[in-house]
């Protein structure tokens, strides 16, 4: 079955300090992982996904992930934090048999002025 | 461009009335539809997904059905509301592989 892990609840940084938000993901076949955030009171928006090719994927608002076959893992990057990034962060799996999405339990990221 | 409305945006209903919660896309044809729960600002529990008109995938047994009467809309119902359904309601729509949210329901059971 396919599983996606944020063992991170919260992850806390100051502003202008780069940030990492993780993600590790168990899948039978060919990944396809997506981030997304949520501000409160709102729904999801869509960050970046992963489906083929070059491993650094560069997404909205700065954000980018790095795919790793090796370690499973497909963690959140951005070089520079803002306030403005402080937001739920999700990340998911497609399962490609089904259609369903598999998401992760989410990490709340706190930027600090 | 394609856009997911949902409504209502808030809803306050009382313990055993009937639920309806409506979505639909606009500037796509056929796509996947879904309905998923989020308690407590937290994670998200799928509830139901569609493929297409008349077929439903139900994920957790409990009050709540679903319809997809057309292409693009997805309705979400109960007949009789628990207290436990309170939470924020997600519609979503997938075509390939990228997955876009509707901007959510708000539902509180008193």
């Amino acid at each position: 079955a396919q599983s996606v892990a944020q063992p991170e609840d919260q992850v806390n940084v100051a502003e202008g300090n780069p940030l990492t938000v993780k993600c590790t993901y168990s899948v039978s076949g060919n990944p396809y992982l997506f981030w997304y955030v949520q501000y409160p009171n709102r729904g999801l928006q869509f960050l970046l996904k992963y489906i083929t090719g070059d491993n650094l994927v560069k997404g909205s608002y700065g954000f980018e992930a790095e795919f790793n076959k090796s370690q499973t893992s497909f963690h959140l990057k951005k070089p520079s934090a803002l306030v403005s990034d402080s937001a739920l962060y999700f990340c998911a799996v497609l399962d490609s048999g089904t259609y369903k999405y598999i998401f992760g339990t989410g990490t709340r990221l706190k930027v600090l002025a | 461009s394609q856009t997911i409305h949902q409504w209502p945006a808030t809803l306050v209903q009382p313990v055993g009335s009937p639920l309806s919660l409506e979505c639909t896309v606009e500037g796509t044809s056929n796509p996947n539809l879904y309905w998923y729960r989020q308690a407590a600002g937290r994670g998200l529990q799928l509830l139901f997904y569609s493929v297409g008109i008349g077929q439903i995938s139900s994920e957790v047994p409990q009050n709540l059905s679903a319809s997809r009467p057309q292409d693009r809309q997805f309705i979400l119902s109960s007949k009789k509301l628990l207290l436990s359904d309170s939470g924020f309601y997600l519609c979503a729509w997938s075509r390939s592989y990228e997955q876009y949210f509707g901007p959510g329901t708000r539902l509180t059971v008193t």
